[in-house]
């Protein structure tokens, strides 16, 4: 089936640094992918789509300035947090839809901590 | 936002079937109904998904109602390693293609 990996599966970053996040279709094209971010005990809440070729798309109350999204190909899509802060620390993951009717295939997930 | 209403958690005994119900009263006629679940800290799995028809697959069944207003998921025989959060999603979005989470169902099985 559709795989989607994701790298770093956890990193740990100081205060104020930024760190880039890849999530890549492994054998199918995704001319659009999705981020998600998931607080402890709390459930996934989609921060953008990203989409191939053209800027990404967020949702309200993400701020398109930290959270840095570039789909620069059919099977890779980054996620950069720029000047992390603690209240950064979360997990993120992304998706990416296969087929028309099919459901979205998800990574594996990315554990942030900022010190 | 997440269409979909689910029961906080539920309990179920090992071997047993567990059936997690969802609410989805404003759901429209061409939206499907998804089932993902995701156990600690892994990206959601992707169970089984229905337009009309009931389904079934090797992992479960998923029984929808003929107003399509509510589904059942049912796993027949559940074990220890089904304990995880389970997400009933309606596709919703302008271009119809986001998956909005809500609070989903948190599931023990008890041995």
């Amino acid at each position: 089936g559709a795989v989607v990996s994701q790298h770093p599966s956890r990193v740990i970053c100081k205060s104020g640094t930024s760190v880039k996040i890849e999530c890549r279709s492994l054998d199918f094209q995704a001319t659009t992918m999705f981020w998600y971010r998931q607080f402890p005990k709390q459930s996934l809440m989609l921060m953008a789509t990203s989409n191939e070729g053209s800027k990404a798309t967020y949702e309200q109350g993400v701020e398109k300035d930290k959270f840095l999204i570039n789909h620069a190909s059919l099977t890779l899509s980054t996620l950069t947090v720029t000047s992390a802060h603690p209240e950064d620390s979360s997990f993120y993951i992304c998706s990416a839809r296969v087929g028309e009717e099919n459901g979205y295939t998800f990574g594996s997930g990315t554990r942030l901590t900022v010190v | 936002d997440a269409k979909t209403t689910q029961p906080t958690s539920m309990d179920c005994a090992e071997g047993r079937a567990a059936n997690l119900p969802c609410n989805h009263s404003t759901i429209s006629g061409n939206e499907y109904v998804y089932w993902y679940r995701q156990i600690h800290s892994q990206g959601p799995q992707y169970i089984i998904h229905g337009l009309k028809n009931n389904e079934t697959n090797e992992m479960a069944s998923l029984i929808i109602t003929e107003d399509r207003k509510s589904s059942t998921l049912i796993l027949p025989h559940a074990t220890l390693r089904d304990t995880a959060v389970y997400y009933c999603i309606v596709r919703v979005g302008n271009t119809g293609n986001q998956f909005y989470f809500g609070t989903g169902t948190s599931l023990t099985v008890i041995p």
